[in-house]
């Protein structure tokens, strides 16, 4: 079975500071990995996702994250965060295969302060 | 291209009543995910369903808990004689054949389920 867990369950930064959420996971096999938003009293919006290939993926919104096999850890980055990003994220996996349930960490809120 | 559809966005049931929550999938998409979030919590699965086949319940409670995803019509979930810790975010994500390949899954809005 696959876990993931992220470390923060809340991370405050200041306006245009660089801002780094962290998630590792455990499973016996290999995954794909997703970063997921949550907006107050919405659902959830896909940031980016790694499949395989090139370790470092960008997403949308400036986000990225690197996908590290022996640390098995998928941090989400963002070099200078804005008021907005101000949300819940959560960091999932499946397995790397097709219609498969997604299993999800427990979310780090990222809160901006001006 | 409207998203997914949940409805309703809120709802408020008694101890022992019925909830029914419906999910209506992008266009296009014959895949349906049922999830939930307790407060506090990341999502957790309950269901997988296709067209008129329930292919993934592992994550459902045994007892009082249904889903359903007909040839016509939303994919429901119903919790019959709901109880308090029912109270939670009750979100349905849906893929297309090719997004499922990779698992990509476009979540809606969600279901807030209040149990008094």
């Amino acid at each position: 079975a696959q876990s993931v867990t992220q470390l923060d369950s809340q991370v405050p930064v200041f306006e245009e500071a660089p801002v780094e959420l962290r998630c590792n996971y455990s499973s016996s096999v290999s995954v794909y990995l997703f970063w997921y938003v949550q907006y107050p009293n919405q659902g959830l919006q896909l940031l980016l996702k790694y499949l395989s290939g090139s370790t470092l993926v960008k997403g949308i919104n400036g986000f990225e994250a690197e996908f590290n096999k022996s640390q098995t850890s998928f941090h989400l980055r963002k070099p200078s965060v804005h008021i907005s990003d101000t949300a819940e994220y959560f960091c999932a996996v499946s397995l790397p295969q097709g219609a498969q349930k997604l299993v999800f960490g427990q979310g780090t809120r990222l809160t901006i302060n001006p | 291209n409207a998203g997914v559809m949940q409805n309703p966005r809120h709802l408020v049931r008694r101890r022992g009543q019925e909830a029914r929550l419906r999910c209506s999938p992008m266009k296009g998409h014959s895949h349906v995910y049922w999830y939930r979030q307790l407060p506090e919590e990341g999502l957790k699965f309950m269901v997988y369903l296709q067209k008129e086949n329930i292919i993934d319940e592992s994550g459902m409670p045994k007892e009082r808990f249904s889903a359903e995803f007909p040839k016509e019509g939303p994919s429901i979930l119903r919790i019959q004689q709901v109880v308090r810790g029912d109270s939670a975010a009750y979100f349905c994500a849906s893929s297309s054949r090719l997004a499922a390949s990779y698992n990509e899954q476009f979540f809606g809005p969600g279901t807030r389920l209040t149990v008094l």
